[in-house]
């Protein structure tokens, strides 16, 4: 059963515009984090949400956690190539123990 | 460097031999864990260790074995490969003994890609 449902599962779009990934569960957590892994390569950590309704930004990347603590969103303004990468939200139920979603796969072409 | 290392990168071996997968870290992390990626389950926790000689086990922890005697080294072994268990496999540290509040970064190695025929 995938506690995290992410969508879309994929997203392919020009340089220069915008794009929004969410992050949906019917659980609580007690906080959320957001990585983003490249080909042949591990998952590295972009930011964690801990309180309802907080906001965080990463230069053009905009984390938002759901005031119930149940969903997120990242929002990416103006894409660059560079975003280019499977986007995973992982939710945190206990120390050690994360939810990860599916994840989404991101394109930004020139 | 420092850092986390997984060896091997690649693999591929055939059903009912055993395969361990290596996991070593520089940082004297605390916990460490092992993980299993596949198209359209993402990350799924097979095993985790709090410290030497510490393990517990994830969703997902059948057919899997874990030790950990030393700090740095947390190797995963598939006593006798099964197809199912083709996956691409990652190792993770921590350092930090949260409380729950979603402070704790994970470090990723780099995969191991293993295909059981």
């Amino acid at each position: 059963t995938q506690l995290l449902e992410q969508s879309p599962q994929f997203l392919s779009i020009q340089e220069g515009e915008n794009l929004t990934v969410y992050c949906n569960s019917s659980s609580v957590f007690s906080s959320l984090q957001w990585y983003r892994q490249e080909p042949g390569e591990g998952p590295v950590l972009l930011v964690t949400v801990v309180t309802g309704g907080e906001v965080k930004k990463l230069k053009r990347l905009t984390f938002q956690f759901g005031d119930a603590r149940k969903d997120s969103s990242l929002h990416i303004t103006a894409a660059q190539p560079g975003d280019t990468g499977l986007y995973l939200c992982a939710g945190v139920f206990s120390w050690g123990k994360l939810q990860f979603g599916a994840g989404t796969q991101v394109v930004v072409t020139p | 460097d420092a850092g986390i290392t997984q060896s091997p990168r690649y693999k591929i071996t055939e059903t009912g031999r055993q395969v361990t997968l290596m996991c070593h870290q520089t940082w004297s992390h605390s916990y460490m864990f092992w993980y299993r990626q596949d198209l359209g389950h993402g990350l799924r926790l097979i095993y985790y260790s709090a410290a030497a000689d510490i393990t517990d086990k994830g969703e997902v922890p059948d057919g899997y074995v874990v030790s950990r005697s030393k700090t740095e080294n947390f190797p995963l072994t598939l006593e006798s490969a099964t197809r199912s268990q083709t996956s691409v496999y990652f190792c993770a540290s921590s350092g930090r003994q949260g409380t729950g509040t979603g402070v704790e970064k994970l470090f990723f190695g780099s995969g191991t890609q293993l295909s059981v025929l």
